[in-house]
């Protein structure tokens, strides 16, 4: 079965420039995760979607933004990019019934210059 | 507040010592409890879980953790480490739909 995937694997922006980043859950996984690593402040929850739904959030201004397709696919979009934006972006998947391990894909590393 | 500590940042190891990561959390209610492994420039890996039952659970390349409530804590260890167990090792702890790691631990083995 194949894991979680994220595109780009790497990106480079501009302040300022907004972006998006993709992610496939494992086949049959309904919720998707994502989550922020930076060297300063490790690694943080940004939000979750199940079913098209933001089920949870955490603490990052409204230019963090997702959502989540009818196939579980998940999109997350970063507006009016800043410096500190730059972070390697996690997207994890989970099946949901029954189930509360998070699986991992290999991340985006986004660098903004 | 929920939280997660691993009070070690680095450490360092010799191939074929043993291998212990500290890891301690603050959760309210009954803590959904995890282990990954981080390799440079890679995701996460789940190494193993702890969610009920037995307080000894074995994961996958020869590790296990000991959940014990009384300290909150819940110890990584490896009897023999291999060279390349060098990663960056993150604790975690969730409820139904969100992770909170610890700061990890950077394990480096020596030949």
């Amino acid at each position: 079965k194949a894991g979680v995937t994220q595109t780009p694997r790497y990106l480079i922006k501009t302040r300022g420039q907004q972006v998006t980043l993709s992610c496939s859950p494992i086949s049959g996984h309904r919720s998707v995760s994502w989550y922020q690593q930076t060297p300063g402040q490790g690694l943080q929850f940004l939000f979750e979607y199940f079913s098209e739904t933001q089920r949870n959030k955490g603490n990052f201004p409204g230019r963090f933004s997702g959502r989540q397709f009818s196939n579980s696919r998940s999109e997350m979009n970063v507006s009016t990019l800043e410096l500190g934006d730059s972070a390697l972006y996690l997207c994890a998947s989970r099946r949901v019934e029954g189930s509360y391990e998070q699986y991992f894909g290999p991340g985006t590393r986004l660098t903004v210059t | 507040a929920q939280s997660v500590t691993q009070p070690d940042i680095h450490i360092t190891v010799s191939e074929g010592a043993s291998l212990e990561l500290r890891c301690n959390y603050s959760y309210g209610a009954t803590p959904y409890l995890f282990w990954y492994v981080q390799s440079p420039g890679q995701g996460l890996q789940l190494l193993l879980k702890y969610f009920s039952g037995d307080t000894l659970v074995q994961g996958i390349k020869g590790f296990e953790a000991e959940f014990k409530r009384s300290q909150s804590s819940f110890n990584l260890r490896k009897p023999s480490v291999h060279w390349s167990d060098a990663a960056e090792y993150f604790c975690a702890v969730g409820g139904y739909n969100k992770l909170i790691f610890g700061a990890g631990t950077r394990l480096a083995v020596h030949p």
